[in-house]
Formats: C-alpha cells, structure tokens, sequence
C-alpha cells in the first residue's frame, strides 16, 4: 500500500498569511494527487487534482504542486473561510489512500 | 446540482449487520465510478470501496473484503454498502463520494456521510 504522510499534522496562521502543506508519498504516483478541504461537521470538498488542477469553483489562491513523492499544497492569502483540515490523496494505486490530515487554525 | 444523500447508519452489535444506501440527484450515474470513504470519530479518511458504472468491477480496502459487498443500482440511482460481520474498529461515519469516468480516481463530490456505530 502507499503511505502518504503530511506535514506538518497542525499549524497557526493568520488571515493573509501564506501556506503550505506537505505530502509525501511512500513510492512514486506520478500525478495522480488530489487534494480536499473538510470542515467539522461537514463533508470533504475537492480542491484539487491530478497535482495541480484546481476543481471548478475553487479559488485561485489555493494551488497545488510537485511530482513523484513530494506535493504541496499553497493558500497564497489565507482567508477565514479557509481554516479547516485538508487531506491530500493518491490514485495511483489501489487502495486509494490519504494523508492523515493538516488542521489550519487561526493564530 | 449533484447531490449525494446517504442514510442506513445507526448502532449494532459487533457481529451484526448493516446496509447503506446513497441515494444520487443532479448526475447520470451509470456514467461515473463510485465509492464509499469512511472516517472514524476524530480520525482520518479511510476509502472502503468503489464500483465500476456498470457494477461490473468492484475494489475493496483489505480490512473489509470479505464482510462488506459494494452494489448499485442505477435505474434507482442508488449506491449500496452491505456491511457484515461488523466490528468495533468498523466506527465511522460512511460517505459516498462520486468518482471519475476511469478507474483509479479521485471524488468530486462526496455525501454529508452516516454514522455507524458498532458497540455492544
């Protein structure tokens, strides 16, 4: 199975600042990377896939990157809407597994 | 609007037996994989299953082949997660999540979710 392992497991932040989360996965996935936001109580909403393809409807400040093992996800303005906990996955191989989670919290 | 509504949660005993139902509105289908994506109180996302458009093809996570049976029925537009043989570590809240056209994909769409708790 693929691990994938996202850091850091928290973080603080204030509105406007920048972020970034990190994924890695235990072999390679090519582009096969997906990214989600899930706020308590609620559903996971897709953000992005294959890598770096923002899903309709997203907001241009977040974006996503990397290839091989090593992803990132970026807010470039982080916004109060955006504090939540997002989850990276791959779907390269089965099972189709994700990342334990990033809580973004206000500072 | 896509829309994705699952029901059929509740508590049971280990050992015992449960069916899931997601019913889907705002889509054909019969035209995309579909999954169910679990997660534990407090805890991570987990996928469970997924079935091909046709239920020809079904994919399941090691730890529950063999008790739970992924369907569908598209003329219904419903998915169906029949969940036997349950454990305590099987306590999650279940979602449906609309996949790709392809195998191997990612979820565009996924249900509030239900809670099934497995508990004597």
């Amino acid at each position: 199975d693929i691990q994938m392992t996202q850091s850091p497991s928290s973080l603080s932040a204030s509105v406007g600042d920048r972020v970034t989360i990190t994924c890695r996965a235990s072999q390679g996935i090519s582009n096969w990377l997906a990214w989600y936001q899930q706020k308590p109580e609620k559903a996971p909403k897709s953000l992005i896939y294959a890598v770096s393809s923002l899903q309709s409807g997203v907001p241009s400040r977040f974006s996503g990157s990397g290839s091989g093992t090593d992803f990132t996800l970026t807010i470039s303005s982080l916004q109060p809407e955006d504090f939540a906990t997002y989850f990276c996955q791959q779907y390269n191989s089965y099972p189709l597994t994700f990342g334990g989670g990033t809580k973004v919290e206000i500072k | 609007e896509v829309q994705l509504v699952e029901s059929g949660g509740g508590l049971v005993q280990p050992g015992g037996s449960l069916r899931l139902s997601c019913a889907a509105s705002g889509f054909t289908l019969s035209s995309y994989w579909m999954s169910w994506v679990r997660q534990a109180p407090g805890k991570g996302l987990e996928w469970v299953a997924n079935i091909k458009q046709d239920g020809s093809d079904k994919y399941y996570v090691d730890s529950v082949r063999g008790r739970f049976t992924i369907s569908r029925d598209n003329a219904e537009n419903s998915l169906y997660l029949q969940m036997n043989s349950l454990r305590a570590e099987d306590t999650a809240v279940y979602h449906c999540a609309r996949g790709e056209i392809g195998n191997l994909n990612y979820f565009d769409y996924w249900g509030q979710g239900t809670l099934v708790t497995v508990s004597s």
